[in-house]
């Protein structure tokens, strides 16, 4: 069955450093998403990304936050200047249209310290 | 804005027994989905079942199936026949055409032998 990957699956950065998250969507997948969960909360919705623009955010998703699409099969988180509260596990979902299944990638815990 | 509850954040089950997991949403949308996802230790977000909202025939994946109460604004989740690898963190989630998923809290629930 195919599956939304993400890499990498543990990372741990200074406060201050810019991470890049990585995902690989579905291949025929046209709707992508970031999602966070910080531990012991509930998952948030980040972004969504279609047609190669962000097509809805969240107020989560500031400045700090960017999303790509580089090369037609990876999509990107990037956090600019990491806070300890960025802290979370941060899953890259993706699905074929609106309706139907969002798949999840296995995701990805960021630790700041 | 679209909001999920889910009034149990611990629930237990003994295996092969019935468990069900509550969720209410409120909403002003008359066509959304609905979905109840498992996240098992390994924090991976999988789908276990889904509802259209037009659809008035509860949603069935094997041991798992959904009450769905439109005017209530109720979807719960039961599982029939509960398994030790059942044991996992439930979440409740909605979507309207705006193709974003809010989730609720959560729900832990532990199948015990």
């Amino acid at each position: 069955e195919p599956e939304v990957t993400q890499t990498p699956s543990h990372q741990v950065t200074q406060m201050g450093q810019e991470v890049i998250l990585r995902c690989v969507p579905i291949s025929n997948h046209l709707y992508f998403y970031w999602y966070r969960q910080i531990l012991g909360q509930k998952v948030e919705f980040l972004v969504s990304f279609y047609n190669n623009e962000i097509s809805e955010k969240s107020e989560i998703f500031d400045d700090q936050f960017s999303v790509e699409r580089p090369d037609g099969s990876n999509f990107t988180l990037k956090i600019r200047s990491t806070k300890l509260e960025d802290s979370a596990m941060y899953f890259c979902a993706s699905r074929w249209d609106r309706g139907n299944t969002i798949y999840f990638g296995e995701g990805s815990w960021l630790t700041v310290v | 804005a679209q909001t999920v509850t889910q009034s149990q954040p611990e629930m237990s089950v003994q295996e092969a027994e019935t468990v069900t997991l509550s969720c209410t949403y409120d909403t002003s949308e008359n066509n959304y989905y609905l979905f109840w996802y498992k996240q098992p230790p390994s924090r991976q977000m999988i789908l276990v079942i889904r509802q259209e909202a037009y659809k008035q025939q509860n949603a069935t994946e094997n041991r798992f199936s959904v009450n769905f109460q439109k005017a209530a604004k109720s979807f719960s989740l039961k599982i029939s026949d509960s398994q030790l690898g059942d044991t996992a963190m439930y979440f409740c989630a909605f979507e309207t055409s705006g193709s974003r998923l809010t989730f609720g809290e959560g729900t832990q629930l532990t199948v015990n032998p």
